[in-house]
């Protein structure tokens, strides 16, 4: 099983900020089969990227994904308030399609 | 409008069976694969099981293995989960969701690059005596 780890678990940043998460695998996760997920309280998650960088449909440009192997990053370059939120790494490069534990963004 | 929505939630005592079901509408549910996740109170995201267009494949997470069963009717647009040998730790909101594989023309391609990202609203199973 692929065992993914997400730093820090939470981020305390002001509006306007630069938000850095990361997301690290157990091993490497092929063909970087990494999804980048945004939930809202009491909502689904959404899914912002998939196969690591590649953005889904409706994700702003403020927000990118990087990486391959087993170190991931979502990058938010500028704080916008929608979007403090618990973020979730998953990946689905395996039999088991495990989810990291979250990183919470929250409001400083 | 793409749509999936799951019922069937309630509650349960410990040792105790549910069956959990999602009615999936504005797509080809028949070229999608379909997964459950699940998120306890207070908690993470948990990836519950996996089930491939045709059926044919089938994964679960290690904490429900023996115990959970996914299947699907592609006639009537639905995914299951039944759910036996209940545990208080399997209370959480269950949610269903597309992908991420998509099948046409007898071609199956992984990733959501092909597939689509859809979740239900979730439904609630609470397991307690």
């Amino acid at each position: 099983e692929i065992v993914l780890t997400q730093s820090p678990g939470t981020l305390s940043l002001s509006p306007g900020e630069r938000a850095t998460l990361s997301c690290r695998a157990s091993q490497s996760i092929s063909s970087s089969y990494l999804a980048w997920y945004q939930q809202k309280p009491g909502q689904a998650p959404r899914l912002l990227f998939y196969d690591a960088s590649s953005r889904a449909t409706g994700t702003p440009d403020r927000f990118s994904g990087s990486g391959s192997g087993t170190d991931f990053t979502l990058t938010i370059s500028r704080l916008e308030p929608e979007d403090f939120a618990v973020y979730y790494c998953q990946q689905y490069g395996s039999t088991l399609f495990t989810f990291g534990p979250g990183t919470k963004v929250d409001i400083k | 409008e793409v749509q999936l929505v799951e019922s069937g939630g309630g509650l349960v005592q410990p040792g105790g069976s549910l069956r959990v079901s999602c009615a999936a509408s504005g797509f080809i549910f028949r070229d999608y694969s379909m997964k459950w996740v699940r998120q306890g109170p207070g908690k993470g995201l948990e990836w519950v099981s996996y089930i491939s267009s045709s059926s044919s494949t089938i994964y679960y997470a290690d904490s429900v293995k023996g115990r959970f069963t996914i299947s699907r009717d592609n006639a009537k647009n639905s995914l299951y989960l039944q759910m036996n040998s209940l545990r208080v730790e399997d209370t959480a909101v269950y949610y269903c969701a597309v992908g991420p594989e998509y099948c046409s023309g007898g071609n199956c391609y992984w990733g959501y690059y092909y597939s689509m990202d859809v979740w239900g609203q979730g439904t609630t199973v609470t397991v307690s005596s």
